[in-house]
């Protein structure tokens, strides 16, 4: 099976431009999870979405947005960059188990995309 | 206090031999605990998970849990230059969000 995947791989954007990436999950997984990781750190988590709808957001600006689609694909979208946003950008996708079954909910991270604004 | 603490490293043991990577976590209700492995330029790729206090083992490696102490461990038996890479640990996050409050990765060498 394929794993997740994301597109583009790499982005070279400059200041006050926006970006959307995009991110597919394992087939039969319906959560779709975007982090943040800057280099030297661990990943720090933007968005979490389970059949559409948001499930969690973390401690990032307004200017980060995201949403999934039917087929649980998933766009992060960063307006007005700014070159702190320069980072690997991360998509997990898991099968979005809760309850009692949450503690396995276990999320598998694709390849990334590198963004680099000048 | 940082949520989830991991020493940076570097960690360097000598192949064949046990790596001993430990992780502590401040926030008592987090139920499940990952471990990733991170080789420089990708991303992470999940080794195992464990929920339970006490030992998971998977192939060379145990995952260790102890709830009380709020501590975390990973062991690796038979140490191998592939397994030089940035070890990150993981917390599920309470509530209806299972979002995963990383450490900041603590840096394994394996000498050959």
């Amino acid at each position: 099976d394929a794993g997740v995947t994301q597109s583009p791989t790499h982005l070279i954007k400059t200041r006050g431009q926006h970006v959307t990436l995009r991110c597919s999950p394992i087939s039969g997984h319906k959560s779709v999870s975007w982090y943040q990781q800057v280099l030297g750190q661990g990943p720090q988590f933007i968005f979490q979405y389970y059949e559409k709808e948001e499930r969690g957001r973390g401690n990032f600006p307004d200017r980060f947005s995201a949403r999934q689609f039917p087929n649980y694909s998933s766009e992060l979208n960063v307006n007005a960059l700014l070159l702190g946003d320069s980072a690997l950008y991360l998509c997990a996708s898991s099968p979005g188990l809760a309850g009692e079954e949450a503690s396995t909910d276990t999320q598998y991270f694709g390849p990334g995309t590198r963004l680099t604004v000048l | 206090q940082k949520e989830v603490e991991q020493n940076s490293g570097p960690l360097s043991v000598p192949e064949g031999a046990i790596a001993s990577l430990n992780c502590t976590y401040s926030d008592r209700g987090s139920q499940s605990f990952f471990w990733y492995r991170q080789y420089s330029g990708k991303s992470p790729e999940l080794i195992m998970f464990i929920y339970s206090n006490g030992d998971k083992e998977d192939g060379r490696f145990t995952a260790q849990l102890n709830k009380a102490s709020q501590y975390v461990s990973l062991l690796i038996r038979d140490s191998q230059p592939s397994d030089s890479a940035t070890y990150l640990c993981a917390v599920r996050g309470g509530g209806a969000t299972n979002k995963l409050i990383f450490g900041t990765g603590t840096l394994l060498a394996v000498q050959p």
